[in-house]
């Protein structure tokens, strides 16, 4: 089965410190990997995704992620954290060929960034 | 562009009661979806639909019924609520089924059920 797991239910960073966010997969076959952001009373926000090709990846907001087979990893990272930063994030999987290639999320990793 | 849009934003029921959480995306997306967040648990699929007129269930369906005869719209209904569905519900759309399109989501509706 698949699955997605994000060890840390909360991470702290200074500001402009770097910052990691954590997820391990659990695929068969190859991954399709996303994150995504949720400020507070907001809906998920999409950051960035892994389909194939190099393992990093850019997205949104200055962040980027670093796809590691060998390790079954794909963990968030930024390399100055802002205060605005703080949130809830969502490592997630596609789910392939099951129920419409539906989303499997980690359980979230808040994230406190403070000045 | 409105993207994915959800009502009410805000909820409360008590036990017994039913209702219909409405979503509406205007980006012409096939594939539409339910999930609700519950602490710990991350995002749960509760319904979802590949076009209009087919609808199919997720990971957790029991309570809850769905119907798609348009593109636009995809509501989600409580039959009976239950203390047990207090939760936050998101809806949310994506291009076809394909594996390396991205979901967009409403701003979610936080039910209480009392």
């Amino acid at each position: 089965a698949q699955s997605v797991a994000q060890p840390e239910d909360q991470v702290n960073v200074a500001e402009g410190n770097p910052l990691t966010v954590k997820c391990t997969y659990s695929v068969s076959g190859n991954p399709y990997l996303f994150w995504y952001v949720q400020y507070p009373n907001r809906g998920l926000q999409f950051l960035l995704k892994y389909i194939t090709g190099d393992n990093l990846v850019k997205g949104s907001y200055g962040f980027e992620a670093e796809f590691n087979k060998s390790q079954t990893s794909f963990h968030l990272k930024k390399p100055s954290a802002l205060v605005s930063d703080s949130a809830l994030y969502f490592c997630a999987v596609r789910d392939m060929g099951n129920q419409g290639g539906k989303l499997i999320f980690g359980q979230g990793t808040e994230l406190s960034v403070k000045p | 562009n409105a993207g994915v849009t959800q009502t009410p934003k805000f909820q409360v029921l008590k036990t017994g009661q039913s209702m219909t959480l409405q979503c509406a995306q205007d980006m012409n997306h096939e594939y539409m979806s339910w999930y609700r967040q519950d602490p710990g648990m991350g995002l749960r699929l509760i319904h979802y639909s590949v076009g209009a007129g087919i609808t199919d269930q997720g990971e957790v369906p029991n309570g809850y019924n769905v119907s798609r005869s348009t593109t636009e719209d995809f509501p989600l209904r409580l039959l009976s609520a239950a203390p047990s569905q207090t939760s936050v519900y998101f809806c949310a759309s994506k291009r076809g089924q394909g594996s390396n399109t991205e979901a967009f989501f409403g701003q979610g509706t936080r039910l209480t059920v009392v």
